[in-house]
């Protein structure tokens, strides 16, 4: 069985700072995917970034960057110069390999950003 | 703007009422999700159709019942829900692979209210 644990339920972060969401992972499967999403008050997830389980190089997409220890078994999402519309909750989540596999979410962080 | 789009917006029932969401995409994605958020909580997911067959049901209550017509719409029947069924009911589509489902796309969800 896979499982996501996010240990920060809440954090809080001032305007133009960087800001590390916490996130580790359990699986027994060799290939597997990583995943951030952001969800606003609005209720939608807003995909952010992906890691492949063999893909070498760190993901990045813009602002966001995922360091991915995959000894440690942690995909950290890493925010650079926060922007008070980064203020959501955030999940990180993982995939099974397969055509119909499942996408597992963590209990989230809640990051407020603060001028 | 979401590319997946889900109705009703907002639903209050009755626990005798019987009522649907909608959801549709327009991307060609050959998986469709179903996911139940309660407040605080991250997303479980209660059925995923891959192309356009159940393939995943995590032992969801008979009172709710999954329909694909086609490739772009997903429907999730309701039927005799309790109060505690009250959740944001969240759809998404991705296109699935080997290593995956693939980065998954998320309507803005509907909000369901049981009486």
């Amino acid at each position: 069985a896979q499982k996501i644990t996010q240990t920060q339920p809440g954090m809080f972060v001032q305007e133009k700072e960087a800001v590390t969401l916490d996130c580790t992972y359990d699986t027994s499967d060799q290939s597997y995917g990583l995943f951030w999403y952001k969800q606003p008050s609005s209720g939608e997830m807003i995909f952010l970034i992906y890691q492949g389980s063999y893909d070498e190089q760190n993901a990045t997409e813009g602002r966001y960057s995922l360091n991915f220890q995959k000894a440690r078994k942690s995909a950290n999402l890493v925010i650079s110069a926060s922007q008070l519309g980064d203020s959501a909750m955030y999940f990180c989540a993982m995939s099974n390999t397969g055509t119909a596999s499942k996408l597992t979410f963590g209990t989230g962080t809640r990051l407020q950003v603060t001028l | 703007d979401t590319e997946v789009t889900q109705t009703p917006k907002h639903l209050v029932m009755g626990m005798t009422n019987k009522k649907s969401l909608k959801c549709e995409q327009h991307m060609g994605h050959r998986a469709m999700y179903w996911y139940k958020q309660k407040a605080k909580k991250p997303p479980e997911l209660m059925f995923v159709y891959s192309y356009e067959k159940l393939s995943i049901n995590e032992s969801v209550p008979s009172r709710f019942s999954p329909e694909c017509p086609n490739s772009s719409l997903l429907n999730l029947h309701l039927h005799a829900l309790q109060p505690e069924d009250s959740a944001l009911y969240l759809c998404a589509s991705s296109n699935p692979g080997l290593a995956g489902p693939g980065e998954l796309f998320f309507g803005e969800g509907s909000r369901l209210t049981v009486l």
